[in-house]
């Protein structure tokens, strides 16, 4: 079946710091990719998604590359600022599995001055 | 895009009694989903809500305990029965259009039972 693994949290970074945030899938056939953010005390919402190999997911500053031969799709910045603190979950659908998502365990983002 | 109105937002509730959460949407949505997000963890679906049919149930979760309507393509409702402190968690309502398109989100509904 679908699965997704993430690293594990939290991730405490200073401001302007680069941010990694690692995600790796198992998946059968060619899911489409997702980051999903929760910022405190609000819902989920979608940060950026690819939809085939290659692809590259961006969005306030975020990217995400879907990388097929690693099964990766790690979400990256290039500085942080406070106000990007919230859980990152990563997510996958596909065709198959009738586009319900699979999510991996969330990464809790803290950056601080 | 898609406005999801989800009711109640919280409730705290006592053990052996049910609690129906609302999901409604601002337009005709094809698919709908009910998560579950318990604390500190990831979210995990419960069922997809299937218009005028019964919902389709994931591994480890049974109608008798979550029954989920779907009277038409922009309401839904899920239901805790018999509810237990393992229960308290934050259910979500998750809709969308097509397959392998992004997901829309309500806030949730925040349930603690005691």
């Amino acid at each position: 079946g679908n699965s997704v693994t993430q690293m594990e949290g939290p991730v405490t970074l200073s401001e302007e710091a680069f941010l990694t945030i690692n995600c790796t899938y198992t998946a059968t056939g060619y899911p489409s990719l997702f980051w999903y953010v929760q910022y405190p005390g609000e819902g989920l919402q979608l940060l950026l998604k690819a939809t085939k190999a290659d692809d590259k997911g961006s969005n306030k500053g975020f990217e995400a590359t879907y990388r097929k031969e690693t099964t990766s799709f790690h979400l990256e910045k290039g500085s942080v600022q406070v106000s990007d603190s919230a859980v990152y979950f990563c997510a996958l659908s596909s065709a198959g599995g009738g586009n319900k998502l699979t999510f991996g365990t969330g990464t809790q983002l803290k950056v601080e001055l | 895009s898609a406005v999801i109105s989800q009711k109640p937002s919280r409730d705290i509730c006592q053990r052996g009694t049910s609690l129906t959460i609302q999901c409604q949407v601002d337009s005709q949505v094809t698919m709908m989903f009910w998560y579950r997000q318990q604390p500190g963890q990831s979210l995990t679906l419960i069922a997809t809500a299937n218009q005028g049919s019964e919902a389709t149930y994931e591994s480890g979760f049974v109608i008798d305990k979550f029954p989920i309507s779907r009277p038409n393509l922009t309401f839904s409702t899920l239901t805790v029965s018999n509810m237990s402190p393992e229960d308290s968690s934050i259910y979500l309502c998750s809709v969308g259009w097509g397959v392998n398109e992004k997901l829309f989100f309500g806030s949730g509904t925040q349930l603690s039972v005691l």
